[in-house]
């Protein structure tokens, strides 16, 4: 079982409507949770992180973390063709007490089609 | 401010060169990391350096070989490269601790 789990897409949605990013996760330690954008030959920016139970809302974008279902999704609202990227699920776990080590799930590709 | 800077941006390099990549970071962060990625996959943790010690070593080759003059400076100095080792290599801070990474813009090397 791989550590962070993302579908790899295509994700495809309309332009104007919700894309919803799933991810999940197999170390119930983990304790910070993050989401990067990346554009094709471009470097992850961030987009959000969370380290809390429910929701956390950021412009168009809402992080949902739910701990107990070991479960973390990005939606993002009103969704314009410039948010056509992969996005990387990230996952630090505990035990790392002096420099953190980042798991990244595969990556979705996400497409949103005028 | 949470920029990361990288140089070269692009780099080819034959398998008997010797080069290196610099990164640099000046928000005060003590924790950096080389990431190798290669294309459609996921950034691969190479070395993580705390406190401008090397923390993490995740068994990279020794042709790949890290240093960090100080707590603003990361580099990687390569030497004797394969054709697959051609990827993006991306340089991340953050503050020690599990806390964001901040990802730097990438050198692209290609090893002829």
């Amino acid at each position: 079982q791989k550590e962070v789990e993302q579908n790899s897409g295509p994700l495809s949605v309309p332009e104007g409507a919700i894309a919803s990013l799933n991810c999940t996760y197999s170390d119930r330690v983990s304790q910070s949770f993050f989401w990067y954008r990346q554009y094709s030959g471009k470097s992850p920016e961030l987009i959000m992180s969370i380290y809390s139970n429910g929701d956390k809302e950021d412009g168009r974008f809402t992080a949902q973390l739910n701990k107990a279902s070991q479960y973390v999704s990005l939606l993002i609202r009103d969704s314009q063709p410039s948010d056509s990227a992969t996005y990387l699920c990230a996952v630090i776990n505990q035990g790392y007490s002096s420099a953190s080590k980042i798991i990244f799930g595969s990556g979705t590709r996400l497409s949103i089609r005028p | 401010d949470t920029e990361v800077t990288q140089t070269p941006k692009h780099l080819v390099m034959g398998m008997t060169n010797k080069k290196s990549l610099k990164c640099e970071q000046h928000m005060g962060h003590r924790a950096m990391y080389w990431y190798k990625q290669k294309a459609k996959k996921p950034p691969e943790l190479m070395f993580v350096y705390s406190y401008e010690k090397l923390s993490i070593n995740e068994s990279v080759p020794s042709r790949f070989s890290p240093e960090c003059p100080n707590s603003s400076l990361l580099n990687l100095h390569l030497h004797a490269l394969q054709p697959e080792d051609s990827a993006l290599y991306l340089c991340a801070s953050s503050q020690v601790g599990p806390n964001t990474q901040y990802f730097g813009p990438g050198t692209r090397l290609t090893v002829l």
